[in-house]
């Protein structure tokens, strides 16, 4: 069974872009979450999509957001980046996306905002 | 705000030795999950309790979840220096069901 694949896996934007980051979860995962993870802040929740709707949210501002498809794909979008968006941004998909479901995380984007 | 404070933050060790990570909260959690980081690798779970008190072993790790739900601890024995990584430990919060994931804790194992 292939893993979760996340792309692209680098990229680097200038201040005042946006970006498209896509998720391709495990096949048969209908949850995916996203998550951004920095040296000072660790590991922090954006959000996540069940059967193509938002079903949890964390304390990001509007300019983050994202999308499922019927095949369980999933793109965030990041809008008039900020250098402090600059982080690694990971997925991980899961059958029925609770708690105790495990999760099994992609390789992550590393974003670089300049 | 649901915060989950890992100690120690970094950890430089001799391969052989024995060591302890704790993961503290003042929340309680409805359960609690551990997972290992490597670099240019996303993260992968090792466990989850559900119990409180529960304790669970996996070859040389054991877990252990407190009484009160509000905190957990990792114990290696023996490390080895393939245990080299990021150890995470993740709450899940009872009324949303998210994950709130602890500050980290860096482990090196030396040869």
């Amino acid at each position: 069974k292939a893993g979760v694949t996340q792309t692209p896996r680098y990229l680097i934007k200038t201040r005042g872009q946006q970006v498209t980051l896509s998720c391709s979860p495990i096949s048969g995962h209908r949850s995916v979450s996203w998550y951004q993870q920095t040296p000072g802040q660790g590991l922090q929740f954006l959000f996540e999509y069940f059967s193509e709707t938002q079903r949890n949210k964390g304390n990001f501002p509007g300019r983050f957001s994202g999308r499922q498809f019927s095949n369980s794909r999933s793109e965030m979008n990041v809008s008039t980046l900020e250098l402090g968006d600059s982080a690694l941004y990971l997925c991980a998909s899961s059958f029925r996306g609770t708690s105790t479901d495990t999760q099994y995380f992609g390789p992550g984007t590393r974003l670089t905002v300049l | 705000t649901q915060l989950l404070e890992q100690s120690p933050q970094f950890l430089s060790i001799q391969e052989g030795e024995n060591l302890t990570v704790y993961c503290n909260s003042s929340s309680v959690f409805s359960s609690l999950q551990w997972y290992r980081q490597e670099p240019g690798e996303g993260p992968v779970l090792l466990v989850t309790v559900v119990t409180g008190g529960e304790v669970k072993k996996l070859k040389r790790l054991t877990f252990q979840f407190g009484d009160a739900r509000k905190d957990s601890s990792l114990h290696i024995t023996a490390a080895q220096p393939g245990d080299t990584g990021l150890y995470l430990c993740a709450g899940a919060a009872f009324n949303t069901d998210k994950l709130i994931f602890g500050t980290g804790t860096r482990l090196q194992v030396f040869p």
